[in-house]
């Protein structure tokens, strides 16, 4: 199993839905937590960090499900530009993160 | 505000010849990572450091050598480049909060 895990996509959504990505991890000893935002031959770009509590930033809302291994990322009312890969990262020590291969989404208008 | 900034941006390289990409950073991070992405694959850590004077290998680092002498700089040195090695680069450095911040990235093709 990879310690990574995401749904390559495309999502494919109409402006103005919220779209909803999930990212499995392996291992209970997890540290921390990011959605990056990469697009089409770019670098990746920090889309927010993921707290315990869950967190909102404006449309996107990042969650933590330790018990079930997992995190998510919520964006409402898309827009076009939020079309992109979105990336999730596990930092489970002091250096290493493991990157998704990423979940791809395109907003249709 | 220049943040982490890589050059090249592109090369060609033949088999078998040499090349040093370029990494800077301006934000005083400590930590400063080398990164490959292939196409439809997760980004794959080549090799990291935690400071001047101190790298250590990541998953893939053969064929790749760095060094760290300032705070500020972490070339990659590609020796005796292979098909294998075509993909883009990232170099990134890590902020307070964990946050990593890329550069740009150097997409490399070894003919």
């Amino acid at each position: 199993r990879k310690e990574v895990e995401q749904d390559p996509g495309p999502f494919n959504v109409p402006e103005g839905a919220t779209v909803a990505f999930n990212c499995t991890y392996s291992n209970s000893a997890s540290q921390s937590f990011f959605w990056y935002r990469q697009d089409c031959r770019k670098e990746p770009k920090l889309l927010m960090s993921v707290y315990s509590s869950g967190n909102e930033d404006g449309r996107f809302t990042a969650q933590l499900n330790r018990a079930s291994q997992y995190i998510s990322l919520l964006i409402r009312d898309s827009k076009l530009s939020d079309s992109a890969t979105y990336l999730c990262v596990w930092g489970p020590g002091t250096y290493k993160y493991i990157f998704g291969t990423g979940t791809r989404l395109k907003v249709l208008a | 505000n220049a943040g982490v900034t890589q050059t090249p941006k592109f090369r060609i390289l033949k088999i078998g010849q040499s090349m040093t990409l370029q990494c800077t950073q301006d934000m005083n991070h400590n930590y400063m990572y080398w990164y490959r992405q292939d196409p439809g694959m997760g980004l794959k850590l080549i090799y990291y450091s935690v400071g001047a004077g101190i790298t250590d290998k990541g998953e893939v680092p053969n064929g790749y050598n760095v060094s760290r002498s300032t705070t500020e700089d972490f070339p990659l040195r590609l020796e005796l480049a292979a098909p294998s090695q075509t993909s883009v680069y990232f170099c990134a450095s890590r902020g307070l909060a964990g946050e990593l911040f890329f550069g740009e990235g150097s997409r490399l093709t070894v003919l």
